[in-house]
């Protein structure tokens, strides 16, 4: 059980946008920056977000990254077959143990 | 270009232990903490812990306390994360990741290793 929700999967068809939550408490996400990473299959994990909404260069505008309160949300617009990849959102959790904690990933379908 | 290259897989027994390395270049080592991800088949991510590679400090996930250690070598800007007492369940790919730290509550993982799996089996 992550400490981060985030649903299973989602899906789009090509040219689409899609949105994929990812839901904390006061301890992480409401307190502290979120990013989200892209693992494509077979490969390693990749930043996509940083700072609750900014891009790395190289990142395509189609990725956006949005927060509020205790959740955050990555957008995804002009859905392409390249896109098919797991979503992950990740932050410090400021409870006791301070701990890096990822959501459970969501895997992205383009139809 | 900042790079993170990882040792290459491994195959051990139940009770072993395992040292993995992560090889970082295109950057000053000693200026970024160092975090270990792993992820069992068809998983998530679960972190692990980080070193700083300037001072040597560590800090590791509770469940993972007593049986990981990382450890640096700032000569050859190399960390390591040795894993003891194995059992059939940490079979996973793990990963080194650089953290880019702005404050305490705002930094992320870029790059990341590619990725080392360690089978356990007897």
């Amino acid at each position: 059980q992550s400490v981060l929700t985030q649903p299973p999967s989602v899906s789009a068809a090509p040219g689409q946008k899609v949105t994929i939550s990812c839901s904390g408490s006061s301890s992480n996400i409401g307190n502290n920056y979120v990013s989200w990473y892209q693992q494509l299959p077979g490969t390693a994990p990749k930043l996509l977000i940083y700072e609750n909404n900014k891009r790395p260069s190289g990142i395509p505008d189609r990725f956006s990254g949005s927060k509020s309160g205790t959740s955050a949300t990555l957008g995804i617009t002009g859905l392409q077959t390249g896109d098919e990849a797991d979503y992950y959102c990740g932050t410090w959790d400021s409870s006791l143990s301070a701990n890096w904690v990822f959501g459970g990933g969501t895997k992205l379908t383009v139809l | 270009q900042v790079q993170l290259v990882q040792s290459g897989a491994e195959v051990k027994k139940p009770g072993a232990s395992v040292k993995v390395s992560c090889k970082a270049s295109g950057y000053t080592f000693t200026g970024y903490y160092m975090h270990w991800v792993r992820q069992a088949p068809g998983q998530g991510l679960e972190w692990m812990g980080w070193i700083n590679p300037n001072s040597g400090g560590t800090n590791y996930a509770q469940k993972f306390q007593g049986r990981v250690t990382m450890t640096r070598d700032t000569s050859i800007s190399t960390a390591y994360m040795e894993l003891s007492r194995l059992r059939s369940d940490d079979t996973a790919v793990y990963y080194c990741a650089r953290a880019v730290v702005v404050t305490a509550i705002n930094n992320w993982f870029d790059p990341w290793g590619q990725g080392t799996l360690v089978t356990v089996s007897s």
